[in-house]
């Protein structure tokens, strides 16, 4: 089966701008997780999705990000404005609700 | 609060020797634990989880509610091991998932 497809890999923006990540979980998976990775951390939970609803955003800075799952498949993840502290691997994750999550290759954002 | 914790960052190795990588959790509720792998270059993938108890790729790990630990085991370690391993924990009535900071296997020849 095909895995989680996210786009881009890699992203350098300037501060204060705007940057958007795509991710296409695996086919039936209702559940779908963003994950931000700092270089040296593990990853860190941003927020989950049950199908099109919000499960867990506490970790999310509302502020300036903020994520979608449209019909209960495909998922954004936008920053505005970025923060040099932004810098990091975004992970997309999906799983069924009895197996551990599944990971896409992720997106590396440089913010400079 | 729930946290998960891998208290070497680096543990390296020879060829042939055990392998434990330590991880300890805190939750009060019936933890679901799992050990994700991420060799270079590579996607984070799911390398076992404790409900299966399973051997992967010679891996095993074992849930121990007593001293909340899930360490990771391997009795000979094999050079495409090195990679980097993390613990993680399922908040069962949420899926929620945790991850630990992950350690560095690095298995010398």
């Amino acid at each position: 089966e095909a895995g989680v497809a996210q786009s881009p890999r890699y992203k350098i923006i300037e501060k204060r701008q705007s940057v958007a990540f795509w991710c296409n979980p695996i086919s039936g998976h209702a559940t779908l997780y963003w994950y931000q990775q700092i270089l040296g951390q593990g990853p860190k939970l941003l927020i989950q999705f049950q199908n099109n609803g919000v499960v867990d955003d506490s970790q999310l800075p509302k502020d300036r990000f903020s994520a979608e799952r449209l019909k209960g498949v495909d998922s954004t993840l936008k920053i505005q404005p970025a923060k040099l502290e932004d810098s990091a691997v975004y992970l997309c994750a999906s799983s069924l609700k009895s197996s551990g999550a599944f990971f896409g290759q992720g997106t590396r954002l440089t913010v400079v | 609060a729930q946290r998960v914790t891998q208290p070497e960052k680096l543990l390296s190795v020879f060829k042939g020797a055990p392998v434990e990588l330590k991880c300890n959790y805190s939750y009060s509720g019936s933890p679901e634990l799992f050990w994700y792998v991420q060799y270079s270059r590579q996607r984070l993938q799911l390398l076992l989880r404790h409900i299966s108890r399973e051997s992967i790729k010679g891996f095993t790990a074992d849930l121990n509610k007593g001293e909340t630990s899930f360490h990771l085991k391997k009795p000979f370690a094999q050079e495409e091991d090195s990679a980097m391993y993390y613990c993680a924990l399922r908040i069962s009535s949420a899926s929620k998932i945790i991850f630990g900071s992950g350690t560095r296997l690095s298995i010398r020849p």
